[in-house]
């Protein structure tokens, strides 16, 4: 079993839907839990960067976490052509310990 | 603008020549790290760095080298690249040694021929 499992997608949406992205993961241990955008051939950009367990909002975008499922989600609302790309959940245990990331769900958004 | 610059852009190399990506920042941040990204796959750390103090993952293999000169630079060196190193390099920075927030440069795909 993967540490951190993803649905690969693709995800597809039109114009204006909320768009609902999750994560699970197996290591009890996690206490940070970031999402991640990529653009098809760039580098990783932080979208959401949400510690233990709750909510958290940033414009459009809403992290939620739920420890006791080992559970992840982003939700984006009014959803944007501009918003496709794939996104990739990541997670760490703090304490100067490595990143362990998703594999990431592509996400279109279809005008 | 304050970032992480990845050159070249694409590295197209003959199987076992050497290559070296390059990184650098103006972020002036404390910690550097490389990731290898193969296609719909999670990025993989393969090394970082904590100012000079090397950190070398435990499953990097040993034909992967890397090299910080001072603060702004980070170099990675595939010694004898294989097919199967073929894949996105991604150099990322971090303000201190909690890996949590880290900023990513575009990245460096790699072509073995």
């Amino acid at each position: 079993q993967k540490e951190v499992e993803q649905d690969p997608g693709p995800l597809s949406v039109p114009e204006g839907a909320i768009v609902s992205l999750n994560c699970t993961y197996s290591n009890s241990a996690f206490q940070y839990f970031m999402w991640y955008r990529q653009y098809s051939r760039k580098g990783p950009e932080l979208l959401m960067y949400t510690y233990s367990s709750g909510n958290k909002e940033d414009g459009r975008f809403t992290a939620q976490v739920d420890k006791s499922s080992k559970y992840i989600s982003l939700f984006i609302r009014d959803s944007q052509p501009s918003d496709s790309a794939t996104y990739l959940c990541a997670m760490s245990e703090g304490g100067y310990q490595k990143v362990t990331f998703g594999t990431g769900t592509k996400l279109q958004v279809i005008p | 603008d304050a970032m992480v610059i990845q050159n070249p852009r694409y590295q197209v190399t003959q199987f076992g020549k050497p290559v070296t990506l390059s990184c650098s920042q103006t972020l002036n941040h404390n910690v550097m790290y490389w990731y290898q990204q193969k296609s719909s796959q999670a990025p993989k750390l393969l090394f970082h760095y904590y100012d000079k103090d090397f950190n070398n993952e435990a499953d990097t293999p040993d034909n992967f080298q890397s090299r910080r000169p001072n603060t702004s630079f980070c170099f990675l060196d595939i010694r004898s690249p294989g097919l199967g190193d073929a894949a996105m390099y991604l150099c990322a920075t971090s303000e201190g040694p909690s890996q949590e927030t880290q900023y990513f440069g575009p990245g460096t795909r790699l072509l073995v021929l």
